[in-house]
């Protein structure tokens, strides 16, 4: 079947603008992540779902980034009033299993590369 | 908090030399741990875990031993192959939460 995907894969914002990245997580999966990667980095928590509920938010770098996840499977994360230290790459992984189970496996989407100008 | 911390890269291997890429890590409690891998052009992908001490992770030639008393999970192939160059990461999971915790990621080329 499908993996996560997300979109856009690419995105180029003027310092100041709004962006909103997408991403589906794979059918059925209950858990959902957001990760930062800057360049040459390993990916950073941003934020958690269980279903629709955002459980753990202590990643979000600043009130400017905001997720959501309304109806438990898309979801978006928005960044309002880009700063060049955003610039980086967006992953969104899922997960099927809850909370706290040891061998549930995270799936990762191909991330969606922002550049703020 | 909870950190991994990688070798320096990049590592440049000649085909069919050996590899290792030393992890080490801080945690309380007694974490999973896992190597993820990064293609060029591609999302991460799990590679192996392991979720217990001693447990030992294997796929694809490649292995990774828990090792609680050295705080390491080094990953190991015996002969690596051109199609293995790509960026591998490190990872945690703590036994109460479930974010994944990344090492800095080392980048392996190997040249035919």
């Amino acid at each position: 079947g499908a993996g996560v995907s997300q979109s856009p894969r690419y995105k180029v914002a003027k310092r100041g603008q709004d962006v909103a990245l997408r991403c589906d997580p794979i059918s059925g999966h209950v858990s959902l992540f957001w990760y930062q990667q800057a360049l040459g980095q390993g990916p950073e928590f941003l934020t958690y779902f269980q279903n629709e509920a955002q459980l753990d938010k202590s990643g979000l770098p600043s009130d400017r980034f905001f997720a959501e996840r309304p109806e438990g499977s898309v979801s978006t994360l928005k960044i309002q009033r880009t700063q060049q230290e955003d610039s980086a790459v967006y992953l969104c992984a899922s997960s099927l299993a809850r909370l706290a189970l040891r061998y549930n496996e995270q799936f990762f989407g191909p991330g969606t590369r922002l550049t703020v100008l | 908090g909870n950190s991994v911390t990688q070798m320096e890269g990049p590592v440049t291997l000649s085909e069919e030399a050996f590899l290792t890429i030393n992890c080490t890590y801080t945690a309380t409690g007694y974490p999973s741990l896992f190597w993820y891998v990064q293609y060029p052009g591609e999302g991460l992908q799990l590679l192996l875990k392991a979720t217990k001490a001693d447990d030992k992770g294997s796929n694809k030639g490649f292995e990774a031993t828990y090792r609680k008393e050295t705080t390491s999970f080094h990953l190991e192939k015996g002969s690596v192959q051109v199609s293995d160059s790509a960026v591998y990461f490190c990872a945690l999971r703590e036994t109460s939460g479930s974010r994944l915790t990344f090492g800095e990621g080392t980048q392996l080329t190997v040249n035919p």
